[in-house]
């Protein structure tokens, strides 16, 4: 079935850098767009960034951008977020997530991972 | 930017009455993109619904979703206690704040 796991989180200072992983399997993970979003606690859900199959499309939102490097390892299904510069409003459950096949452009998330938090304080 | 907002903020019922939850967005959007997550406490979102009607693998046909243009709606005909929880609605890349059942 079709399984994503993260991993990396923990407790960073302000200013500091994690590096968060997702390892899957279940599906043809180098055929698919996959993404993170993250949740504050009591919050909502923000996108953090996607990537398409091959990396030649990346999406950050203004809050991350600069900050944040998304990358994936096709030969390990591995998908990895790079945090740098991070702020006390970084802090977050991060999921990666794979975006629906059938329907790449509605950024439909099918299958989530447990989540990894991310918490960012001196 | 589209936003999303979702009515009620939270939902009062009994298992075995029906639920309504609204998403409006602030301009139309395409029917295809729409879709309807369900969150338990210390879980990851769940796809319920995608493309405005279409039900997700394994879920059971008590969940609906309907509309079009700015308004659609996310309808559990009969709740189970296994429903009473967050319920998200997401147009690309904006998310509504959600609606919260919960147990009246």
């Amino acid at each position: 079935q079709v399984q994503l796991v993260e991993s990396g989180g923990g407790l960073v200072k302000p200013g500091g850098s994690l590096r968060l992983s997702c390892t899957t399997s279940g599906f043809s993970f180098g055929d698919d767009y996959v993404s993170w979003i993250r949740q504050a606690p009591g919050k909502g859900l923000e996108w953090v960034s996607y990537i398409s199959p091959t990396s030649a499309t990346v999406y950050y939102p203004d809050s991350v951008r600069g900050r944040f490097t998304i990358s994936r390892d096709n030969s390990r299904n591995s998908l990895y977020l790079q945090m740098d510069s991070l702020r006390a409003e970084d802090t977050a459950v991060y999921y990666c997530a794979r975006i629906l096949p059938a329907n790449i452009y509605s950024l439909t998330c099918d299958y989530w991972g447990q989540g990894t938090l991310v918490t960012v304080s001196s | 930017e589209i936003v999303l907002a979702q009515s009620p903020d939270t939902l009062s019922l009994s298992p075995g009455e029906r639920a309504t939850l609204s998403c409006r967005a602030s301009q139309s959007v395409s029917s295809n993109y729409l879709a309807w997550y369900q969150q338990k406490p210390g879980q990851a979102p769940r796809l319920l619904i995608y493309g405005a009607s279409s039900r997700a693998t394994g879920v059971p046909d008590r969940f609906s979703g309907s509309g079009s243009g700015t308004d659609f709606t996310l309808t559990i005909t009969r709740l189970e206690p296994e429903d009473f929880a967050v319920y998200y609605c997401q147009q690309k890349l904006a998310f509504g704040g959600g609606t919260k059942v919960e147990i009246k």
